[in-house]
């Protein structure tokens, strides 16, 4: 069975900073693109950040471009996301999602964790 | 980057009734389009992707049709558990880019 667990939100300051994870199981790491997607309360979905399965094809939203890094250890089964330089519009629940096919879109999801920024 | 557009926000359909959600890219995606389904404290899950093939378990009553940038997903007979949050989105930039319509919801009439 496919499980994707984040970790690491939390309530931060504006201008601070904060890690993500996500531990993966139930299917072969390695082999497939992830994603972080994130949903503001009672807003829609937005694509975040997006990482191939080798890390060397890696995308940003321009919303955070700049201020986000994505990597992932694949000895871990982990995918992160360092998040610097927190707004208040960064407040929201971040999911980590499976790519599949060309790992553009996402057939698994966690259930997410949950980033308030607020002083 | 590619804008996704939905319509309607909002639709209003009785069970059992036919439900149309349309989603418009700003740019052509060829086919690389896919529709999510959310529904309230739960994660979105895939129902169709390739624009039109439905994703592993996914009920026949949804199908996906369009092109280019033109798209649609319909439910044939509307089960209370549709009622839900629709979202598309495009996969064609991909890498780097990808990008989420702003949904449709689908609430009982």
């Amino acid at each position: 069975e496919v499980q994707l667990v984040e970790s690491g939100g939390g309530l931060v300051q504006p201008g601070r900073s904060l890690r993500l994870s996500c531990a993966a199981s139930g299917f072969t790491f390695d082999d497939y693109a992830m994603h972080w997607v994130r949903q503001a309360p009672g807003k829609g979905l937005e694509w975040v950040s997006g990482i191939s399965w080798n890390s060397g094809s890696i995308g940003y939203a321009d919303s955070v471009k700049g201020r986000f890094t994505i990597s992932r250890d694949n000895a871990k089964n982990s995918l992160y996301l360092q998040m610097n330089s927190l707004r208040a519009e960064d407040t929201a629940l971040y999911y980590c999602a499976k790519g599949w096919g060309m790992g553009g879109y996402f057939d698994y999801w966690g259930q997410g964790t949950l980033v308030t920024v607020s002083s | 980057e590619i804008v996704m557009t939905q319509s309607p926000a909002t639709l209003s359909v009785s069970p059992g009734e036919r439900a149309t959600l349309s989603c418009r890219a700003s740019q052509s995606v060829s086919s690389n389009l896919a529709w999510y389904q959310q529904k309230p404290g739960q994660a979105p899950r895939l129902l169709i992707y390739g624009a039109s093939t439905r994703a592993t378990g996914i009920p026949a009553r949804f199908s996906g049709s369009g092109s280019g940038t033109e798209f649609t997903l319909t439910i044939s007979s509307l089960q209370s558990e549709d009622f839900a949050v629709y979202y598309c989105q495009q996969y064609n930039n991909w890498p780097p880019e990808l990008t989420f319509g702003g949904g449709t919801k689908v609430e009982i009439k």
